[in-house]
């Protein structure tokens, strides 16, 4: 079963707009991870944020986590068309012997539009 | 090699065929992953690795099985190919800091298409 779901499965935007992407979870998790995919391609890290952090930033991109809802988010900011690919978020459940599998959301298809 | 590989790009295999799935990284990462991804499906793990020598099942472990003789090896073998087990197929690796798991880097993935 999917553990992060993702909201919305699709967003189309303009270039230059701020672009957000929600994943919910369901179990206590050890960190939780966005991870963008292009078309065809594999799938490239872009942050980890831990359980007892409450916002990273890297680069163009915002991600916070709120453990009393099981939520995260993704903002990119000031978008680009070549930010359009698919998003996942992915939740690493905590302790036992889960040993860092990833549980995967669906994915938000992002459409940059120049 | 730089990063994590994997082998074949494609392949196109007759059902009941036996095929194993290439998958080397050079980055000295203790835990290794075996992902199918599916079309409105996502990503669901097949089979993991904590280290050389162990092996676990993942979320869709049936007719797939996985070896880790070393560090940097992790192939993924189908005794006996279904075609449902068409698929795009990622492995991936990872380290820790300390008690705390990092971030998974992915190979570029093996088409797999069993008729």
């Amino acid at each position: 079963s999917q553990q992060g779901e993702e909201d919305p499965q699709a967003l189309s935007i303009q270039e230059g707009e701020n672009a957000t992407m929600n994943c919910s979870y369901k179990t206590s998790i050890n960190n939780l991870q966005w991870y963008r995919q292009n078309s065809g391609r594999g799938l490239v890290h872009l942050i980890l944020i831990r359980s007892n952090e409450r916002e990273k930033h890297s680069g163009r991109l915002r991600v916070t986590l709120d453990t009393s809802k099981k939520s995260s988010s993704l903002l990119i900011t000031a978008s680009r068309a070549a930010d359009t690919a698919s998003y996942f978020c992915a939740t690493v459940t905590a302790g036992g012997t889960s040993y860092g599998k990833l549980t995967f959301g669906q994915g938000t298809i992002l459409t940059v539009h120049p | 090699i730089a990063g994590i590989t994997q082998a074949p790009t494609s392949q196109i295999l007759a059902a009941g065929r036996r095929m194993t799935l290439r998958c080397t990284q050079d980055m000295r990462h203790n835990a290794m992953y075996w992902y199918r991804q599916d079309l409105g499906l996502g990503l669901r793990l097949i089979h993991y690795s904590n280290t050389a020598g162990t092996t676990g099942k993942g979320e869709v472990p049936d007719g797939y099985s996985v070896s880790r003789a070393n560090t940097d090896d992790f192939p993924l073998t189908l005794a006996s190919a279904v075609p449902s087990q068409t698929s795009v197929y990622f492995c991936a690796s990872s380290g820790m800091t300390g008690a705390s798991y990092n971030e998974q880097f992915f190979g570029p993935g093996t088409r797999l298409t069993v008729l």
